[in-house]
């Protein structure tokens, strides 16, 4: 069954280290985003990219980055980790069929803590 | 700006009965998909239902159905027969603009259900 996975599903790390979380999905999905889920705030775009070399920057971009270099994977890199990056990390894909139908569909999460 | 609201931070529903949660939106745009997804304690994000702004009808899907006032700008979601299964937390989401190559969601703070037996 195709799907969207993430890895890792839990990581400690140190501030200033730079961290990468991997997000991969087989629907061959064009659009992949990444959201960032913090208490009172819902969920927040940090980045997304509607296809292959094309990424885009969302309402929490700042510190966070992302390269698109196939349709499967979009890896979201945190170049020095900040304490205000603790957080749980949602990668989604939807088909990107230019719908408003168009749903987008969630990985498991990966919850980040920066110590 | 769009936006999405929910007001109800928490709720509490009985077993097997109906629950609405509210949700109301702002945008200047005729064209928009609004959609409801569950989160569970286990965390993933659970897609449920969407409805587009044209349509005509509520959306439904099983117990799930959708009381879109498209005058008032809301979108509640409404749970039949709650189930203990239900209780988790509930966000409204709006797509910031349809067609094209956008594709963005705007997410509300979400709304916590327990369903008590």
């Amino acid at each position: 069954d195709a799907e969207i996975t993430q890895s890792p599903r839990h990581k400690i790390t140190e501030t200033g280290r730079q961290v990468t979380l991997a997000c991969h999905q087989t629907w061959n999905h064009n659009n992949m985003f990444w959201y960032r889920q913090d208490l009172g705030h819902g969920l927040r775009l940090i980045h997304y990219s509607y296809g292959v070399q094309d990424t885009n920057k969302g309402e929490v971009s700042d510190g966070y980055s992302v390269s698109r270099s196939n349709t499967e994977d979009l890896p979201l890199t945190l170049e020095s980790a900040a304490s205000s990056q603790t957080s749980v990390y949602f990668c989604a894909s939807a088909q990107g069929e230019g719908r408003s139908s168009d749903t987008q569909y969630f990985g498991p999460g990966t919850r980040l803590t920066v110590l | 700006a769009q936006k999405i609201t929910q007001t109800q931070p928490g709720m509490f529903v009985q077993e097997k009965e109906a629950v609405t949660l509210d949700c109301t939106y702002d945008t200047s745009d005729p064209s928009y998909g609004l959609f409801w997804y569950k989160q569970p304690s286990s965390g993933e994000m659970i897609f449920l239902i969407y409805q587009g702004s044209y349509d005509q009808q509520n959306a439904t899907e099983g117990r799930y159905s959708l009381n879109f006032q498209k005058a008032r700008k809301s979108a509640n979601l409404v749970i039949s027969a709650s189930q203990l299964g239900d209780s988790a937390m509930y966000f409204c989401a709006m797509r910031e603009r349809a067609g094209g190559a956008t594709n963005k969601l705007i997410f509300g703070t979400g709304t916590l259900l327990a369903v008590q037996p």
